[in-house]
């Protein structure tokens, strides 16, 4: 079945730069594209950016500067990586499969906590 | 970027009451293709958000036909006909139309 899972570390220092991977199964990362959504503690969901089928990438203009995301359909994975962290960054971080029929998310991994602080 | 702004903020229903809850855009949501690509998800406690509607009305197929949606180019709802103790949470919309994708502030339901 369909399943993404997010990992990485739960605490970062300001300033330093978070990485984070997703992986994916029960689908292929050339077929569908997978976004990176953030959520600070109880506020809405922010979306980050996209990581297309074929490649291609996609990024919110607030973010695009710090924001990197790439993959490796080999290994099933697609990697987040923000520079400049700030403590305002802190939230759960999810990856998101986005259908082929349209601009959906139909699938959420579990999300990983990210705590910004020194 | 398009601002989706929810009301109300808070729903306190018992259960087989009916829930309303709206969803403005600041931006007609109609692509270019001819579709809106407004969704709704529920957040449920401590848990990731789940599917509910995309496309404004359609539920995926897991979604009880108790939940519909509705409405067009910036004014939308979510309707649930009779909440259920399994409907608690906070449910979102959001637009697909226009990058960056952007939500709401959510709804949160919980039951009285």
């Amino acid at each position: 079945q369909v399943q993404l899972k997010e990992s990485g570390p739960g605490l970062v220092q300001p300033s330093e730069t978070l990485s984070l991977t997703c992986t994916v199964s029960g689908f292929s990362l050339t077929s569908y594209s997978v976004s990176w959504v953030r959520q600070p503690s109880g506020k809405g969901p922010e979306w980050m950016g996209r990581m297309w089928y074929d490649g291609d990438t996609a990024y919110n203009s607030a973010l695009k500067s710090r924001l990197s995301i790439s993959r490796d359909t080999s290994k099933n994975q697609v990697f987040l990586k923000m520079n400049s962290l700030q403590t305002d960054d802190t939230g759960t971080y999810y990856c998101t499969r986005v259908t082929t029929e349209g601009p959906y998310f139909d699938y959420w991994g579990q999300g990983v906590m990210v705590t910004v602080s020194s | 970027d398009v601002v989706m702004t929810q009301t109300p903020v808070s729903l306190s229903l018992a259960i087989g009451q009916p829930a309303s809850i709206s969803c403005k855009s600041s931006q007609s949501l109609l692509g270019t293709s001819g579709k809106t690509f407004l969704n709704w998800i529920l957040q449920r406690p401590g848990q990731s958000p789940k599917r509910l509607i995309y496309q404004v009305s359609k539920l995926y197929s897991e979604v009880p036909d108790r939940f519909s949606g509705s409405g067009s180019e910036t004014e939308f709802t979510l309707k649930i006909s009779r909440v259920e103790a399994e409907d608690l949470g906070v449910y979102y919309c959001w637009q697909g139309t226009h990058f960056p994708h952007t939500f709401g502030a959510g709804t949160k339901l919980e039951l009285k």
